[in-house]
């Protein structure tokens, strides 16, 4: 089945450590996205990519970093710098940035701080 | 900026009442989209609506995308336990923003 797999399912992290979020897709889909969910809020963007080896910032790109050296993956590691890390991350994915494109998105990682 | 509001926040209804979550946005959009998340679950894409004016349906839920393409609505009617979750609209004018979702919790 194609679809969006993101690892792990729950992370800790300890203060000042980088932890990286996987997501991975098999939709062949051009675009992909992070998201955060906090309680109570709808999804911000954290950061999108349209191409591989291209990705711009969203709106709260401060304190994380992406990669998209392949097309099916888009890596988001959650640095030191972000200092309240703790919330549900989705990762989405559309055929391309089109203005029409429904997005498609993994079941989530939720990331705490121990 | 683009700004997208979500009202109510929150909406618990006896199963067989209708609900409404209504969207509002500062800028006029292209589109919008709607999508529903279980508890526990992640987004899934509901519908979109593109022309001023449209509606349209899916079973026991209507949505209308305003005149002037700032506002669009989600209605159930007669909802069910199935329908809890919290819906969410996405309105593109450059970039797509989401509101912050209306989580429907329905009382058997």
């Amino acid at each position: 089945d194609g679809g969006i797999t993101q690892s792990p399912k729950y992370l800790f992290r300890k203060e000042g450590q980088n932890v990286t979020l996987s997501c991975e897709q098999n939709l062949n889909h051009d675009a992909m996205y992070w998201y955060r969910q906090d309680p109570g809020q709808g999804l911000r963007l954290i950061y999108y990519s349209q191409i591989v080896n291209d990705f711009q910032k969203g709106d709260i790109a401060e304190g994380y970093s992406v990669s998209r050296e392949k097309k099916e993956s888009f890596p988001l590691t959650v640095t030191s710098a972000q200092k309240n890390p703790t919330a549900f991350y989705l990762c989405a994915s559309s055929p391309s940035r089109g203005l029409n494109q429904p997005q498609h998105f993994g079941d989530g990682t939720r990331l705490s701080i121990l | 900026g683009q700004q997208v509001m979500q009202i109510p926040q929150y909406q618990h209804v006896q199963e067989g009442e209708d609900f409404t979550t209504y969207c509002n946005s500062s800028t006029t959009l292209s589109n919008i989209q709607w999508y529903k998340q279980r508890p526990g679950g992640h987004p899934v894409f509901l519908i979109q609506l593109v022309k001023s004016g449209e509606v349209k349906k899916q079973k026991r839920l209507t949505f209308q995308f305003g005149e002037a393409k700032k506002n669009s609505s989600l209605h159930i009617t007669a909802t069910q336990t199935t329908d809890v979750g919290t819906y969410f609209c996405a309105g593109r004018n450059n970039d797509m923003r989401f509101g912050a979702g209306t989580r429907l919790t329905v009382k058997p």
